[in-house]
Order: C-alpha cells, then sequence, then structure tokens
C-alpha cells in the first residue's frame, strides 16, 4: 500500500458528458501526477500538480485540466468526454517534483 | 525524442530466473524505474537506479544499466507465480516529474 488514493473506483459516462477524478497523495507529499493508461499501453503523462501550481504538461488537449489544493490531494477534469478517453487513470504522488511516484489504485473510466 | 522499448511477452517456469528488458533514447534520463502492475491494479514500485549506477540489486532483484546503449534489465531470481504480472520500465529526464514508460512486459511464471 502506497497511501495513495483515488476515487471513484469505477466510473462510466456518455460521449460529451464531463467527468472529475479525485487523488490523494500520502502523507508528507506536495506533488501529484496524473496518467492515462489505455488498454494494453504503458501508462502516458498527463501532468503534474507541484505546490499547487501546474508543473510540466504532457500532449493532451486543454479539455483535460486539473487542479492542487492546499491540502496536496488533487483533481482530475475531463470535458467533452470521447469514447478514446476509456482508460485506466492513474495518479501518484511524491515528495517533490523530481523525486520518486507512487502510484495509487487508479479510476476506470468507461465512455460509452 | 522519448521512447522507450520492452519486449512484450516473456514466459518462464516457477524457480528460473526471468530478464526483462528494455531501451530508452534519452541519454539526459537521469533515474530509470521498474514497475510492477497485477490485473485491474495501479503500479508498484519495485525498484529503481540512478543514471551514474550500474548495477543496484535487492532482495531477488537485479538491475542492471549500460548508459552506452541505453539498455536497462531486471532479473528476478527464484521467479515465483506470483510474480505474474506486467513489468513497466520508465526514464524520467532530467529534473522534469514526467515519467516515459514502455508499453510494459507481460512475466507468465508456469508451475
Amino acid at each position: 500500500e502506497t497511501g495513495v488514493t483515488q476515487s471513484p473506483t469505477h466510473l462510466i459516462k456518455t460521449r460529451g458528458q464531463q467527468v472529475t477524478l479525485r487523488c490523494s497523495s500520502q502523507s508528507g507529499h506536495n506533488t501529484v501526477s496524473w496518467y492515462q493508461q489505455a488498454l494494453g499501453q504503458g501508462p502516458q503523462f498527463i501532468f503534474q500538480y507541484y505546490r499547487e501550481e501546474e508543473n510540466g504538461r504532457g500532449n493532451f488537449p486543454p479539455r483535460f485540466s486539473g487542479l492542487q489544493f492546499p491540502n496536496y490531494s488533487s483533481e482530475l477534469n475531463v470535458n467533452a468526454l470521447e469514447l478514446d478517453d476509456s482508460a485506466l487513470y492513474l495518479c501518484a504522488s511524491s515528495l517533490a517534483a523530481a523525486d520518486t511516484q507512487y502510484f495509487g489504485p487508479g479510476t476506470r473510466l468507461t465512455v460509452l | 525524442g522519448e521512447d522507450v522499448e520492452q519486449s512484450l511477452f516473456l514466459s518462464v517456469r516457477e524457480g528460473d530466473s526471468s530478464v526483462i528488458n528494455c531501451t530508452y533514447t534519452d541519454s539526459s534520463s537521469t533515474y530509470l524505474y521498474w514497475y510492477k502492475q497485477e490485473p485491474g491494479a495501479g503500479l508498484q514500485l519495485l525498484t529503481y537506479i540512478f543514471s551514474n549506477m550500474d548495477m543496484k540489486q535487492d532482495q531477488r532483484l537485479t538491475v542492471l544499466l549500460n548508459k552506452k546503449d541505453k539498455h536497462l534489465s531486471l532479473r528476478i531470481a527464484d521467479t515465483q507465480t506470483g510474480d505474474s504480472a506486467i513489468y513497466f520500465c520508465a526514464e524520467r529526464s532530467g529534473n522534469t516529474g514526467k515519467l516515459i514508460f514502455g508499453q510494459g512486459t507481460t512475466l507468465q511464471v508456469k508451475p
């Protein structure tokens, strides 16, 4: 157990809807990174939040957005859902931006 | 560019050693990681190696790094059925937090 929690575990949405995924970081960690893992693929970096500021972004469109709160928990928001957004969404926390990342169990999003 | 390649599948007998290989392209990689993923679960950190090291051993796990060839391997000694999972190699460039993952190697351990 890493101490990183994510909610919900599973989620089903329809195309065009919006979704919010949540992540609580491990105690003492001030950085959260989000990844998208499509079926059969390795995780792809979406973005990272360090002390409530975005600190790097991968090749994802602006409809993927995030927040980090003063307690360092984080949200990933996806607007205008597309079928290809169906994936396992993983968050990872780390002591600081460039430190080892510890992953949560993930949220499985299905877009119909 | 940034790219990490792994072979997709490895099958071994219980008790044998497993060797999972990975190649990467970013010469500025500072840390390289091995994660394990069981079905339907998140990623479990197994071990990592700093780019100025050649080898790291941690119980049954041995990581070898050939920086010249940009080749990383993970050896699991005395492989058990509980080691059956997908293994991901990942690199981290410079001082960024972005991890670049390979596609994963599925390890099948036969009794």
